[in-house]
């Protein structure tokens, strides 16, 4: 069981639909990074959260972090094909003596033309 | 903006190979590391380093060794390459000091082959 467990795994949707991805867990997190990750290529990070209930936007793409900061979700509107890559959130739980930056496992999104 | 540089794009290698793969960031950060790749896995931490000559051993240590002589450089050598170590090898850097929450910069990756 990962730590950060992201939902859908994979999912294909039409040029225009919206949809939201998930990234949860039992922990608490100081801040939660999203990464996108295009086929080949390295993940590129999007935002970090850093305050409960915070809401951070970029163009088409919203972040929000949950109040207890134990889960953010990414809503997308009006996909595009150019959104389509691996979706990854990523923190550091407050009670990681260890301190390291754990990554949940993804979600694969295709957008369609 | 933060560049992560990684020697190679593809690589194709034969198994008991020694590879060597190498990272750059041009952006003083403190922190390196390398994670692997695998369909259904996830990205796993092989090894990571804080500071120059300095080390620590991630979650899949086995098999590898890096090796930080400069603080822009971060290489990882798998000493003996196997099948099972064909995989997408990923460089990173972070601030610091500390490692831990840091937003982490990535290179575009190299896909090793062992074959």
């Amino acid at each position: 069981t990962q730590l950060l467990e992201q939902s859908p795994q994979f999912l294909s949707i039409q040029e225009g639909e919206n949809l939201t991805v998930y990234c949860n867990s039992s922990s608490v997190f100081s801040s939660l990074q999203w990464y996108r990750q295009e086929p080949g290529e390295g993940p590129v990070l999007l935002v970090t959260v850093v305050t409960g209930g915070e809401v951070k936007k970029l163009k088409r793409l919203t972040f929000q972090f949950g109040d207890a900061r134990k889960d953010s979700s990414l809503h997308i509107t009006a996909a595009q094909p150019g959104d389509t890559g691996l979706y990854l959130c990523a923190g550091v739980p407050l009670d990681d003596a260890g301190n390291m930056l754990t990554f949940g496992g993804g979600t694969r999104l295709m957008v369609k033309p | 903006d933060v560049k992560v540089t990684q020697s190679s794009r593809y690589l194709v290698k034969r198994t008991g190979e020694k590879v060597f793969l190498e990272c750059v960031q041009d952006m003083d950060h403190e922190n390196m590391f390398w994670y692997r790749q695998d369909p259904g896995l996830g990205l796993r931490l092989i090894y990571f380093s804080y500071d120059v000559k300095m080390k620590e051993k991630g979650d899949i240590p086995e098999g590898y060794s890096v090796s930080r002589e400069k603080k822009e450089r971060f290489s990882l050598i798998l000493e003996s390459a196997s099948t099972n170590q064909t995989s997408m090898y990923l460089c990173a850097s972070s601030l610091g000091p500390g490692w831990g929450s840091y937003e982490q910069y990535f290179g575009p990756g190299t896909r090793l082959t062992v074959t």
